[in-house]
């Protein structure tokens, strides 16, 4: 069965620094991963995802992620945080059984 | 036309009413799905819709109960919810089932008293 696992409930970092979610990934067969952003009150939107073609995915907002098979990861990566970027991060696969499986989510926060 | 809509933005009822919920995409998408999210948690996906034919039932009680008259359009039915059944309900779509990309809603945040 496939699973994500968000390390981090919460992160906060400053605006310009580096944003680093992490996520990591069990699956038996090559994965379908997505990362998902929820801004309050809202709905999900996806910032992208990773189907196999390249390992570096490039996604909205200057958002990226590596899919690492060594590691088994998925983490997600800005080099620049704004004020903008504050929501709630959710990292995702998509299961055999046609469901997406939603990681626990995580935070982040921009401090000024 | 890349969005789903859902209405109402926001809901409140009593643990007697009879409400709906409302999910619209025109997007061509065969597939349509229900998820409930709890307050800091992720969602979880309720029903799934295909060719409108109810696909996947995750077990959801009875007072919960979906609808799909037709391929744009999604319905969830509510009736005798208890206070725990208070949450954020999302309304997604994709092309057909078994298609790894969701486009989701905004939600409509229900609250029951």
């Amino acid at each position: 069965a496939q699973s994500v696992t968000q390390l981090g409930s919460h992160v906060s970092v400053s605006e310009g620094a580096l944003v680093l979610l992490r996520c990591n990934y069990s699956s038996s067969v090559p994965p379908y991963l997505f990362w998902y952003v929820q801004y309050p009150n809202q709905g999900l939107q996806l910032l992208l995802k990773y189907t196999s073609a390249a390992t570096l995915v490039k996604g909205i907002n200057g958002f990226e992620a590596e899919f690492k098979k060594s590691e088994t990861s998925f983490h997600l990566t800005k080099p620049s945080a704004h004020m903008s970027d504050a929501a709630e991060y959710f990292c995702a696969v998509y299961s055999s059984a046609s469901k997406i499986i939603f990681g626990s989510g995580t935070r982040l926060s921009i401090r000024p | 036309d890349t969005e789903v809509t859902q209405t109402p933005k926001h809901l409140v009822m009593g643990m007697t009413n009879k409400k709906s919920l409302k999910c619209e995409q025109h997007m061509g998408h065969r597939a349509m799905y229900w998820y409930k999210q709890k307050a800091k948690k992720p969602p979880e996906l309720m029903f799934v819709y295909s060719y409108e034919k109810l696909s996947i039932n995750e077990s959801v009680p009875s007072r919960f109960s979906p609808e799909c008259p037709n391929s744009s359009l999604l319905n969830l039915h509510l009736h005798a919810l208890q206070p725990e059944d208070s949450a954020l309900y999302l309304c997604a779509s994709s092309q057909a089932l078994g298609d790894n990309e969701q486009f989701f809603g905004p939600g409509t945040r229900l609250t029951v008293l």
